[in-house]
């Protein structure tokens, strides 16, 4: 167990729609990262937040968007979903924000639009 | 521009032969950090090593290991003896530092999948 944790595990929903997925970090970890796993694209980083912060950003779509609350837990807001959004959205964290990070990974929220 | 290349997609293996999981990666900072981590059926991901760029020296952990090598930007893992357990897809990865902005940010290789058969 990574001690990072997301909620919902699964979810189903209709193109168009708006959904919201949650993460609570590692007692103690500051940064939340969010990454989007699909076959066709692999892994790809969506964006950092450090301590509340906004901290890098990756190939996020504008209608993609999310923060990090001052408890550290962070959500992912997807809206006007279309069918490509269709993925394996993970959420990590880590102590800090350097290079050497080690990040741990939540086990994952399958979203599938239809 | 910083890249991971797993050019195997997909191995198989019998239980008990070793096999190697190649790692080439591309960057132009002089200073990064390689990873690799685990995927098993169940999804989540798994942190199995860190190594920095000043560091070349091969690390093994159990039947593990680990063979940086900079000449050749590669970074390749080594499992030995394989098991069925070890039947997972395993990703490459290298820090990426932005600038003067440091971030834990990752770039993922696509991932091999390794199978394990008894």
């Amino acid at each position: 167990d990574s001690g990072v944790t997301q909620t919902p595990k699964h979810l189903i929903t209709a193109t168009g729609q708006r959904v919201t997925l949650r993460c609570s970090p590692r007692s103690g970890d500051l940064s939340v990262y969010w990454y989007q796993q699909s076959l066709d694209q692999g892994l790809q980083f969506l964006i950092q937040y450090y301590n509340g912060e906004e901290r890098a950003k990756g190939n996020i779509l504008e209608r993609f968007s999310a923060q990090q609350f001052p408890d550290l837990h962070s959500e992912l807001n997807l809206s006007s979903l279309e069918l490509g959004d269709s993925a394996l959205y993970f959420c990590a964290s880590s102590a800090g924000t350097g290079t050497n990070e080690k990040l741990f990974f939540g086990s994952g929220t399958q979203l599938s639009v239809l | 521009a910083q890249k991971v290349t797993q050019a195997q997609t997909e191995i198989s293996v019998v239980e008990k032969e070793d096999v190697t999981l190649d790692c080439v990666y591309e960057t132009r900072d002089t200073t990064y950090y390689l990873f690799w981590y685990k995927q098993p059926p169940s999804g989540e991901l798994v942190f199995l090593i860190r190594r920095n760029s000043f560091d070349e020296q091969n690390e093994i952990s159990g039947r593990y290991s680990w063979n940086f090598q900079k000449s050749t930007s590669s970074f390749n893992f080594t499992i030995t003896a394989s098991q069925v357990v070890d039947s997972a897809v395993y990703f490459c990865a290298l820090s990426e530092a932005t600038g003067s902005s440091n971030t834990g940010k990752l770039i993922f290789g696509q991932g091999t999948t390794l199978q394990v058969k008894p």
